[in-house]
């Protein structure tokens, strides 16, 4: 069973907008990760976010973790076509620590 | 350095049959996990190997199997298949094992079951 749920779904926007993916667990978490996964390739580590992290940042793609409400957000900023792809978070829990448990991931097309 | 690989890319194969899975993990790393991807299921865990011991292991069935070898080379086995076993099978790699570091991915082998 998936452990994380993802906001939207599916999600549409212009070039050069930004894009804001939301993500929210159950459990207690030792660190949540996002990829990124083109036409059912494999899967690209975009961040990793430790449970004592609240915000952190690589190039154009900003992640925050609030462990109270037991969410994440994953911004791309000035968004390209080449980031159209499915986004995924992925937990790793404590006490059942090593097994990623994945959201359902957010579908993000970005128009020329 | 090369990034996992994972082999075959591609799999076809009749209900019942069995199938061998090959993953070689980023040089350096010594924890290998395997997932499953479907359109219904979306990503699940099957297990992760650490020093050739299995660590964790997700809720599959006793056909799902796999093993890994001391060069850190790791192994599926799906015995008995069943037209629901057609997935996307990734690989994940990463230094240590307990999930305190980043996996990183292959590319997934694509198995079809006829």
């Amino acid at each position: 069973s998936q452990q994380g749920e993802e906001d939207p779904q599916a999600l549409s926007i212009q070039e050069g907008e930004n894009a804001t993916m939301n993500c929210s667990y159950k459990t207690s978490i030792n660190n949540l990760q996002w990829y990124r996964q083109n036409s059912g390739r494999g899967l690209v580590h975009l961040i990793l976010i430790r449970s004592n992290e609240r915000e952190k940042h690589s190039g154009r793609l900003r992640v925050t973790l609030d462990t109270s409400k037991k969410s994440s957000s994953l911004l791309i900023t000035a968004s390209r076509a080449a980031d159209t792809a499915s986004y995924f978070c992925a937990t790793d829990a404590r006490g059942n620590t090593g097994k990623l448990i994945f959201g359902q991931g957010t579908t993000l097309q970005v128009k020329p | 350095k090369a990034g996992v690989t994972q082999t075959p890319r591609y799999l076809i194969k009749t209900r019942g049959q069995q199938v061998t899975l090959s993953c070689s993990p980023i040089s350096g790393h010594r924890s290998v996990s395997w997932y499953q991807q479907t359109p219904g299921q979306g990503l699940q865990f099957l297990f992760e190997y650490f020093s050739e011991t299995q660590r964790n292991k997700g809720n599959f069935p006793g056909r799902f199997s796999g093993r890994q070898f001391s060069n850190s080379r790791s192994e599926m086995n799906v015995s008995t298949l069943e037209l629901g076993d057609s997935a996307l099978y990734l690989c994940a790699s990463s230094l240590e094992w307990g999930g305190t570091d980043t996996q990183y991915f292959g590319p997934g082998t694509r198995l079809t079951v006829l």
